[in-house]
């Protein structure tokens, strides 16, 4: 069974800060991997995508992948409370999402 | 652009009842997957589809949920009869072929058996 793995939460950060959300997968042979952000009540929307090691920058927000370790990562800057939501990993050739991770960010 | 369009938005039914969600999906997108998402179980992937064939449904809790695509634009996915357990949120989403095409997500339905 594919699995993908985020970690649990929930994460809370205060307004201004970096918050780091993490997400392993099991098939190495996966080669595009996207983040979502789920607001509470609505569906989960795109964020961001990644498909090479490294980073990759949009605006506050970076994905960092590696490959190696089956790792891909979000990192969201200057942390506002409208970034408040579940932000899922999802790993295109698996068509699973992780279960999410929660964050909330204090004023 | 539309975008996915699902119907309807919510369905409370009763037990036994059958249960029809209906799923339109983006212009020039040729995969369509089904969800269903609950607290417990998060995001799962029930069925999807390539160019309107049925490639994985793996997902399908039991032979009371069934899924059709009768054309490259429209889905529906029935449950008959429907149970308590299957209330969660259902999703539909769409997206081109290639490894760098995300999902598109409808907004869902919310589906509630009493």
């Amino acid at each position: 069974q594919k699995e993908v793995e985020q970690n649990s939460g929930p994460l809370s950060v205060p307004e201004g800060a970096i918050a780091s959300l993490n997400c392993t997968y099991s098939d190495r042979g996966s080669q595009s991997f996207f983040w979502y952000r789920q607001y509470s009540g609505k569906s989960p929307e795109l964020i961001m995508s990644i498909y090479s090691n490294g980073d990759k920058e949009d605006g506050r927000f970076t994905a960092q992948l590696n490959k190696a370790s089956q790792y891909v990562s979000l990192l969201i800057r200057d942390s506002q409370p409208s970034d408040s939501a579940t932000y899922l990993c999802a790993v295109i050739s698996d068509m699973r999402f992780g279960a999410g991770t929660r964050l909330t960010v204090k004023p | 652009d539309a975008g996915v369009i699902q119907s309807p938005r919510h369905e409370v039914t009763e037990m036994g009842q059958e249960v029809t969600l209906r799923c339109k999906l983006i212009s020039g997108h040729n995969s369509l997957f089904w969800y269903r998402q609950t607290m417990m179980r998060g995001l799962e992937l029930l069925i999807y589809f390539n160019n309107n064939v049925p490639i994985d449904d793996s997902g399908m809790p039991e032979d009371r949920f069934s899924a059709k695509m009768p054309n490259a634009s429209f889905s529906t996915l029935k449950i008959q009869p429907s149970e308590p357990r299957d209330s969660a949120v259902y999703f539909c989403a769409s997206r081109r072929r290639g490894m760098n095409y995300g999902y598109t997500f409808g907004s869902g339905t919310r589906l509630t058996v009493v």
